[in-house]
């Protein structure tokens, strides 16, 4: 089944290096959300789109993370100058409908280790 | 954020019901009351949802206190497989994220 797909599913970087992480949702869901998972903590939601643009990005913890969705598909989420404190499980979610209903789909995650 | 009190663990045997309790005395009229669990390894999976009434389907049922001010997740025969934290959120009107808190995490023996 076509599930919301991650990709790389790990990623070994080393500090100071740029990152991106892809995230291909299930055909014809609109919305789509970021969130990171450390060890022993629930998901931390980063930043949600509607179609292409950035409906709500308040998670994202500093400019040194960015998103793009640029044709209302897949999405990247692009982390510069990587810290050790970004390792993480980095989770994308897709959603037919945005309303307070709707049910997110996950994927499996991509883990972030910086060194 | 409206907030969700949920145990830290819970601990249950094969075969037998479990209930997960869920505190949200902030909840306002709109907001729904959201279940997923995440399976070790595995991204978060949504379990059942509510607003006013109860809630049953293939995974769960969801009882929810006429107040609106509590809700409780039951499992009607826990299997290894069920073993995960599972977390409640209120999914409030207008705002697009779900926001998790630290769940409860759920250890079923054999």
């Amino acid at each position: 089944g076509a599930g919301v797909s991650q990709t790389p599913s790990n990623k070994v970087t080393e500090k100071g290096k740029y990152v991106e992480l892809r995230c291909d949702p299930i055909s014809g869901h609109t919305a789509l959300y970021w969130y990171r998972q450390s060890l022993g903590q629930g998901p931390e939601f980063l930043i949600y789109f509607q179609g292409t643009g950035a409906a709500d990005d308040s998670g994202l913890p500093n400019d040194r993370f960015f998103a793009v969705r640029p044709e209302g598909s897949v999405s990247t989420l692009k982390i510069q100058r990587t810290e050790r404190g970004d390792s993480a499980v980095y989770l994308c979610a897709s959603s037919l409908t945005s309303g307070p209903a709707g049910e997110l789909f996950f994927g499996e995650g991509s883990r972030l280790t910086v060194l | 954020d409206a907030k969700t009190t949920q145990p830290n663990s819970m601990e249950s045997n094969e075969e037998e019901p479990v209930h997960l309790p869920c505190n949200h005395s902030t909840i306002s009229g709109t907001d729904y009351i959201h279940w997923y669990r995440q399976l070790p390894s595995q991204g978060p999976e949504y379990v059942i949802h509510g607003l006013t009434s109860n809630v049953n389907n293939r995974m769960a049922s969801l009882a929810i206190a006429e107040d609106r001010k509590s809700s409780t997740l039951i499992l009607h025969r826990a299997t290894l497989r069920d073993a995960a934290v599972y977390y409640c959120i209120l999914r409030i009107q207008g705002a697009q994220k779900l926001v998790f808190g630290q769940g409860t995490r759920l250890t079923i023996n054999p």
